[in-house]
């Protein structure tokens, strides 16, 4: 695998049950994102780790649980989601941007969300 | 707060027709100006970073140019292949990067 991984990539979902989502980089990156994409509206960043330790958390609320076990790792835990939460999660990485001048964000091909 | 703000919203060209997009921004001091392509069910790709005005970045039929408050993406001579929706990211004092909404390129053969 190379890149920038993300599984599964279709999920469709109850609002009670409760789901994972897994993003996994193969650049040798130390930051890790998690963006929400929904139709005609700019990407929305959620979280950001930055050497496994969460540095930003935009207002999320918290039926959205992030988890950075390691440098590679990501996972965006999802429980009791309503349906404006269907949407395109994409995941990113990129060298911390307080570490190196070039840091550009490569993306996963994303999990496309949808919440009945 | 960081704002970009991207234009046409849509654009539809014929084969050969060359045009630009445009991104408009405003960030407290600007660290990075990106281009990403993203094509329909896909994750964005990377295209070009640009760092201070003047700079000008090429790959195969796109150039990017950088001026202090705006970004142009140039297309020369497009194919259909080059449909796409065109996304500008700024990062600014804030490390994050701020999303404008793209332009969706259509090119017809």
């Amino acid at each position: 695998e190379t890149g920038v991984t993300q599984t599964p990539r279709h999920l469709v979902m109850g609002m009670t049950n409760k789901k994972s989502l897994k993003c996994e980089q193969h650049l040798g990156h130390n930051a890790m994102y998690w963006y929400k994409q929904s139709a005609k509206k700019p990407l929305e960043l959620m979280f950001v780790y930055s050497l496994e330790e969460r540095v930003e958390n935009n207002s999320v609320p918290s039926r959205f649980s992030p988890e950075c076990p390691n440098s590679s790792h990501l996972f965006l835990h999802l429980h009791t989601l309503q349906p404006e939460d269907s949407a395109l999660y994409l995941c990113a990485s990129s060298q911390d941007p307080d570490r190196a001048a070039a840091y550009e964000q490569y993306f996963g091909p994303g999990t496309r969300l949808t919440v009945t | 707060e960081d704002q970009v703000t991207q234009s046409p919203e849509a654009l539809r060209l014929q084969e050969g027709e060359s045009s630009s997009l445009n991104c408009s921004y405003t960030v407290s001091g600007l660290r990075g100006l990106f281009w990403y392509r993203q094509d329909p069910g896909k994750g964005p790709e990377f295209l070009f970073t640009l760092y201070s005005a003047g700079e000008e970045k090429e790959k195969e039929r796109l150039k990017a140019t950088l001026t202090k408050k705006e970004s142009f993406l140039h297309i020369t001579a497009p194919k259909p292949e080059d449909s796409a929706t065109y996304l500008c990211a700024v990062s600014g004092s804030a490390r994050q990067l701020t999303f404008g909404s793209g332009t969706q390129l259509t090119v017809l053969p």
